[in-house]
């Protein structure tokens, strides 16, 4: 059964920082690895798609790379700012289309 | 977004009484889905469908039934809801017009918050 880990849980940083977020999957049979943006009350806003045949892609800020055979990805957020602060779930498609989710690293950016 | 919308935004009800909650798309993708979001578990599939009347179990099926009839309507019911199905429902869609790939993201509602007294 895939299980997917999101660490830290919680993370706290000053704004300007570059910062990097983990993801961890047990099962590499993956078709995709999608990074998700959560604000409270709120739906998932997709940030970046990474086929499983691709290393990373790249939207403004936001850098994130995949390595199928260790199990891992890293969302690199570049230059922080309090806009940023939301909870990044990290999920990877699996067969029939279907997600598997992360719980989710809640990052605070603090002006 | 991908104009998914999700009714009620927030329902109170108790328990043994049906519920139906509603997902409707206007982007005529052929997949969408149900997920259920609570602490310490994350999101969690319901259901899902493929097309219109074709559905299948997820993750947590059980106490939950779903309909399809209409390419942009998909319905959640809990036939006899309980306390333990409290919880923030998700719907999302995918797939691309009906097309099966994977190179696109899935797209989420805003969510229905159900509480069961």
């Amino acid at each position: 059964k895939q299980e997917v880990t999101q660490i830290p849980a919680a993370l706290s940083v000053p704004e300007g920082e570059n910062l990097v977020l983990n993801c961890s999957f047990t099962d590499s049979a993956i078709y995709n690895l999608q990074w998700f943006r959560q604000d409270p009350g709120k739906g998932l806003t997709s940030l970046l798609l990474i086929q499983s045949s691709q290393r990373e892609q790249t939207s403004g800020r936001l850098n994130a790379s995949l390595d199928k055979s260790s199990g891992r990805s890293t969302l690199y957020i570049a230059a922080s700012q309090p806009g940023d602060s939301a909870t990044y779930l990290c999920a990877v498609l699996v067969g029939a289309q279907k997600l598997v989710f992360g719980q989710g690293t809640r990052l605070t950016i603090n002006p | 977004d991908a104009g998914i919308t999700q009714s009620p935004r927030h329902k109170v009800t108790e328990t043994g009484t049906p519920v139906t909650l509603r997902c409707h798309q206007t982007e005529n993708h052929r997949y969408m889905y149900w997920y259920r979001q609570d602490p310490g578990h994350g999101l969690r599939l319901i259901h899902y469908s493929y097309g219109v009347k074709d559905t299948d179990k997820g993750e947590v099926s059980d106490g939950y039934s779903v309909s399809r009839s209409k390419t942009e309507d998909f319905l959640l019911t809990l036939e006899s809801a309980t306390s333990s199905q409290t919880s923030v429902y998700f719907c999302a869609t995918g797939g691309g017009p009906l097309t099966q790939t994977s190179n696109q993201p899935q797209h989420f509602g805003d969510g229905t918050r159900l509480s069961i007294l």
